[in-house]
């Protein structure tokens, strides 16, 4: 049973480029986190999603950024004209559909390593 | 707001025990988390706590109190090997997986 699964797991991209990140949950989850680390910090929450759905997106910057888990293939977090603020960790997350599990578990993929340059 | 507090760092020695506290003031309580995460890697899930007391799982246990809001992480028989990150999370609303994490612990361990 395969994990949670990202692509690429290193991304370069020069100032003013896009970056796509893929994430596709584990098999049977149907819920979808994306998380941003910064080096020696905590995991900030962006957007949490399901199925051609957005639950909550409270964590994501109002311009640039934008998230969809359509209903064929994997979660896509989009970053438009990247700065070099925008470099960082980014985690992708699953869990199983809410209440089928007491233990609040989410299970992380690799990360994808995004640098502006 | 919503935060959780938790020492940056801790140093313990091989084959001790160490305890990573974490506070918390949210909006929602419904369970409080506890990930670790090595260097470069993902973080992995260690523990959960619904209700007030201590859950075992091996080397490591995990502590709640509700009423103070505050839990601990803690860790026995230290190997080398634990040397990580590990960060408290809080699940804010019941209904769904999503959960806040605190900035992290990093644990240095010395032989």
């Amino acid at each position: 049973n395969a994990g949670v699964m990202q692509n690429p797991r290193h991304l370069v991209r020069r100032r003013g480029q896009e970056a796509r990140l893929r994430c596709s949950p584990m098999k049977g989850h149907s819920h979808v986190y994306w998380y941003r680390q910064l080096p020696e910090e905590g995991l900030k929450f962006m957007v949490y999603l399901q199925k051609e759905n957005i639950i909550d997106e409270s964590g994501m910057p109002k311009e640039r950024f934008s998230a969809e888990f359509p209903k064929e293939g994997p979660s896509i977090l989009r970053i438009q004209q990247v700065v070099r603020g925008d470099s960082a960790a980014y985690f992708c997350a699953s869990s199983p559909r809410p209440g089928t599990s007491g233990i609040n578990e989410q299970f992380f993929g690799p990360g994808t390593r995004l640098t502006v340059l | 707001g919503q935060s959780l507090e938790q020492p940056s760092e801790v140093t313990a020695v091989e084959g001790a025990i160490v305890q990573i506290n974490c506070t918390y003031q949210t909006s929602g309580f419904y369970g409080l988390s506890w990930y670790q995460q090595h260097d470069g890697g993902a973080p992995t899930f260690l523990s959960y706590n619904a209700l007030d007391g201590l859950e075992e799982t091996g080397r490591f246990s995990s502590f709640l109190s509700r009423s103070d809001s505050y839990g601990y992480l803690l860790l026995q028989e230290l190997q080398m090997k634990d040397s990580a990150s590990y960060f408290c999370a809080v699940r804010d609303r019941l209904g769904d997986d999503k959960i806040i994490f605190g900035k992290g612990t990093r644990l240095h361990i010395l032989p």
